[in-house]
């Protein structure tokens, strides 16, 4: 089955500096990669996807990268502010129905 | 839209007892996910119902765990007996068909087994 690996498992950064976590995977089938965001006590929220027709995509301070040879993905989030703490989750479809995720990057974000 | 509904929200309850936690998607979605959340193993994909069919339930972790989705508005995760390593956070999710489509999660059930 797919294996989505996630890492850093934990990033410190300073407001305003960029964040940057990585994600490779091992089904070359996959062909969607959402990237979730969990505050603490509250439920996994969507905040960017892409798929593999597109190579990058871009919400504002948040983009997100794919490289379908390499199998690997990456969540890019510039001029962090501190409400951006949260765990991060990046997963990848199946040949089913079904999302496999990363065990998660818990930012920080310090004033 | 009200989103994916889950209750309860917190549940405590003592070893060995049944446990039933309850889901209803959102209208019109036919792909129902249920999810365990520990520190240990992150988040866990334990099965999922196409069109209220089980596809998967390979996650499940044992026996004393089952689900069930009679309509396409309701879903159950059982677990019985009870174990203290069962505490975690259960999330229930919904999408439309097909796994390139975003899963809108539920607020999640509190688990505490004591």
């Amino acid at each position: 089955g797919e294996n989505v690996e996630q890492h850093p498992s934990t990033l410190s950064v300073q407001e305003g500096d960029s964040a940057v976590i990585k994600c490779t995977y091992s089904d070359s089938a996959s062909n969607y990669f959402p990237w979730y965001k969990q505050e603490l006590g509250k439920r996994p929220q969507l905040i960017i996807d892409i798929r593999s027709n597109v190579g990058e995509k871009k919400d504002q301070r948040i983009a997100v990268t794919l490289n379908k040879t390499a199998k690997h993905f990456s969540l890019h989030i510039t001029e962090t502010q501190p409400e951006d703490s949260a765990v991060y989750f990046c997963a990848a479809n199946d040949s089913g129905y079904a999302l496999n995720f990363g065990k998660g990057t818990s930012l920080l974000v310090t004033p | 839209d009200a989103g994916v509904i889950q209750s309860p929200r917190h549940e405590v309850t003592e070893m060995g007892q049944e446990v039933t936690l309850r889901c209803k998607p959102i209208s019109g979605h036919n792909s129902l996910f249920w999810y365990r959340q520990t520190m240990m193993r992150g988040l866990e994909l334990l099965i999922y119902f196409n069109n209220n069919v089980p596809i998967d339930d390979s996650g499940m972790p044992e026996d004393r765990f089952s689900a069930k989705m009679p309509n396409a508005s309701f879903s159950t995760l059982k677990i019985q007996p009870s174990e203290p390593r069962d505490s975690a956070v259960y999330f229930c999710a919904s999408s439309r068909s097909g796994s390139s489509n975003e899963q809108f999660f539920g607020p999640g059930t509190r688990l505490t087994v004591l």
